[in-house]
């Protein structure tokens, strides 16, 4: 079966630095990828869908690349609101699976 | 504006069953997929069933095969989850979800979630 890895579990960055977060499929799920944010005791928001595409609203310092079994999260200046979970998803088959997430601290 | 709302969540002892529900508004609900994701306690999120739009295509986790059943009903704009023979590890905050897209011609549905609702805790413990 499929396995999703975020990687890595915690990253401490400083505000105005850029961070890249990184999800790797154990196989091929071409560009069938999202990538989420969830901040405590709120429900997910989702900020990119088809490895690259922003969703609605969301900010240009989000940006998704990848394809295949290697993806990216970037964001490219972090600001105060940024720093919360951060979730990948497969969406090529089932059953569809996220990662285990990747905390993203301020340092 | 979309909104999605959860209800039906509680305590429930081992073996026992509950029904959730999700209220969807500000969207035609037919034309959308829709999703249960759940969230154990300090843990990630687990997808847990799916259900196309007119309730042609149901899918489930492993770990809910067979106990948990997805419905929805496009007159009401509801939602459902059917969870019986329940288990200490199926105690989470359960989410319903939207998929982002209507489906394209061949009736694929990109299975991606861009509303979510606020989320109904189920505890299951005696």
């Amino acid at each position: 079966e499929l396995v999703m890895t975020q990687s890595p579990a915690a990253l401490s960055v400083s505000p105005g630095e850029r961070a890249a977060l990184a999800c790797r499929a154990s196989q091929s799920v071409s560009s069938d990828l999202a990538w989420y944010q969830q901040k405590p005791g709120q429900a997910p928001r989702l900020l990119i869908y088809g490895a690259s595409t922003r969703a609605t609203g969301i900010p240009a310092r989000f940006s998704g690349s990848g394809s295949g079994t290697e993806f990216t999260l970037t964001i490219s200046s972090l600001q105060s609101e940024d720093f919360a979970v951060y979730y990948c998803q497969h969406y090529n088959n089932w059953p569809l699976l996220f990662g285990q997430g990747t905390k993203l601290e301020i340092k | 504006e979309v909104q999605l709302l959860e209800s039906g969540g509680g305590l429930v002892q081992p073996g026992g069953s509950l029904r959730l529900s999700c209220a969807a508004s500000g969207f035609t609900f037919s034309s959308y997929a829709m999703n249960w994701v759940r969230q154990a306690p300090g843990k990630g999120l687990e997808w847990v069933s799916s259900i196309s739009g007119r309730s042609d295509g149901t899918y489930y986790a492993d770990s809910v095969k067979g106990r948990f059943t997805i419905s929805r009903d496009n007159s009401k704009n509801t939602l459902n989850l059917q969870m019986s023979s329940l288990r200490a590890e199926d105690t989470a905050v359960y989410y319903c979800a939207k998929v982002t897209l209507a489906p394209d011609s061949n009736g694929y549905y990109p299975w991606n979630f861009d509303y979510w609702g606020q989320g109904t805790l189920v505890t299951v413990s005696s």
